[in-house]
């Protein structure tokens, strides 16, 4: 079965910082995997999606996140961070031919002036 | 742009009484799954909907039932609401076969006092 482990559950950055957001999956099979953002008191929001292709997935907002798949990861970046980042966000992954997907726990990122 | 609106953003129930979340979508999308969202714990998933009047268990469905009348809407009931069951719901939508991405509703916040 499908999982997804996100590594730390708080990230601290200072404001223009880079950031790294770790995501790790465990998978025999096919995968897609996203990045979803979710700021104060709302619903999700897709940031970027890996189906195939380019290991290297651009998206909104100036974030950026590579699928590795000998390492099992799809850590998530950003060269420089701002206070509006500050958000949960949350890695998720499917199998193809489940239309399910399974969440990481979600990180959240808070940016300091 | 889809739009998934959910019925209240905010929710104040007494234990024992019996409670609908609706969830509406405008994309003319197949799936639709209703989460709940605990701090730590992430999105789980407890219930799915793949077509009318179709839907699976996910993860965590023991205190909840679903219903799928129309394609556009898919409620979740609490029969008997417990303390417990306060948290955040979260709807979401997507296509069969698509590219898995799933859209998601604001959210609604359930206090169950």
């Amino acid at each position: 079965a499908q999982s997804v482990t996100q590594l730390d559950s708080q990230v601290p950055v200072f404001e223009e910082a880079p950031v790294e957001l770790r995501c790790n999956y465990s998978s025999s099979v096919s995968v897609y995997l996203f990045w979803y953002v979710q700021y104060p008191n709302q619903g999700l929001q897709l940031l970027l999606k890996y189906l195939s292709g380019s290991t290297l997935v651009k998206g909104i907002n100036g974030f950026e996140a590579e699928f590795n798949k000998s390492q099992t990861s799809f850590h998530l970046r950003k060269p420089s961070v701002h206070i509006s980042d500050t958000a949960e966000y949350f890695c998720a992954g499917a199998n193809f031919g489940n239309e399910k997907l399974t969440f990481g726990t979600g990180t959240r990122l808070t940016i300091i002036p | 742009d889809v739009k998934v609106t959910q019925s209240s953003r905010y929710l104040v129930k007494r234990t024992g009484e019996k409670v609908f979340l609706e969830c509406v979508q405008d994309m003319d999308h197949e799936n639709m799954f209703w989460y709940r969202q605990d701090p730590g714990l992430g999105l789980r998933l407890i219930y799915f909907s793949y077509d009318v009047k179709m839907k699976e268990k996910g993860d965590i469905p023991e205190g909840y039932s679903v219903s799928r009348e129309k394609k556009e809407r898919f409620s979740l009931i609490l029969e008997s609401a417990s303390t417990n069951q306060t948290s955040m719901y979260l709807c979401a939508s997507s296509f069969v076969k698509g590219t898995y991405e799933q859209y998601f509703g604001p959210g609604t916040r359930l206090t169950v006092t």
